[in-house]
């Protein structure tokens, strides 16, 4: 099976540090995009790329969030600085397009301590 | 943009006996419909979808309805398992969109 790839899976940091979480879209996807899940709750939408532009951030915070895609194999989520409210599980998920269900990875559990 | 509501949000069920999870849309023009269920710890992954030309389509023990005219659609889960405990996400391609909306979730409980 194809699979979208996420790295770290964990990360414990302090307030204040960068934190920088990757995804691996599955080949040949072309949209991407980015999810924070808190305690098992809903999916909230902080960003996604199609053909490695960007289309909406308007769910991220922008002083503090970042998303980039620097090429087709490598989408990228950064915070700085990180606060503890912050803490949540982000994944990414890639798509072929339109009208399509996308993959999941597996999930970056971050904890800002 | 799309908006999708889901209900409930919670659901106890006996095992063996069935679950129905339902939501409803809000653009008519939205076209597909999947559904996701995300075990504890695990990634969202897609169990079943429909599109609108379709009005049923059934996999094993799991089965998707759709009603156009009343813009809701349903998850039917038969002979329940402890497997089939998990969060429930539906969801809805707008036709404008480049994205999936997603509803709240449902966390369905099997009891043994």
């Amino acid at each position: 099976d194809a699979r979208v790839t996420q790295t770290p899976r964990h990360k414990v940091t302090e307030m204040g540090q960068e934190v920088t979480m990757r995804c691996q879209p599955i080949l040949g996807h072309n949209t991407v995009f980015w999810y924070r899940q808190t305690m098992m709750q809903g999916l909230e939408l902080l960003a996604y790329f199609r053909n490695r532009a960007p289309l909406d951030d308007s769910g991220m915070p922008k002083d503090r969030f970042s998303a980039e895609m620097p090429d087709a194999t490598l989408a990228t989520l950064k915070i700085q600085p990180s606060e503890p409210r912050d803490s949540a599980v982000y994944f990414c998920a890639s798509g072929t397009g339109l009208n399509y269900g996308y993959t999941f990875g597996s999930g970056t559990r971050l904890t800002v301590v | 943009g799309e908006n999708v509501e889901q209900h409930p949000s919670t659901l106890s069920v006996q095992e063996g006996d069935s679950a129905v999870i339902k939501c409803t849309y809000s653009d008519s023009a939205s076209n597909y419909f999947p559904w996701y269920k995300q075990e504890l710890g695990k990634r969202p992954q897609l169990i079943i979808d429909i599109r609108s030309n379709v009005g049923e389509k059934k996999d094993q023990r799991i089965a998707v309805t759709l009603n156009k005219t009343a813009k809701h659609f349903s998850l039917h889960i038969t002979e329940t398992q402890p497997e089939d405990s998990a969060v429930y996400f539906c969801a809805a391609w707008g036709p404008n969109d480049y994205k999936l909306s997603f509803g709240a979730g449902t966390t369905v409980t099997v009891r043994a």
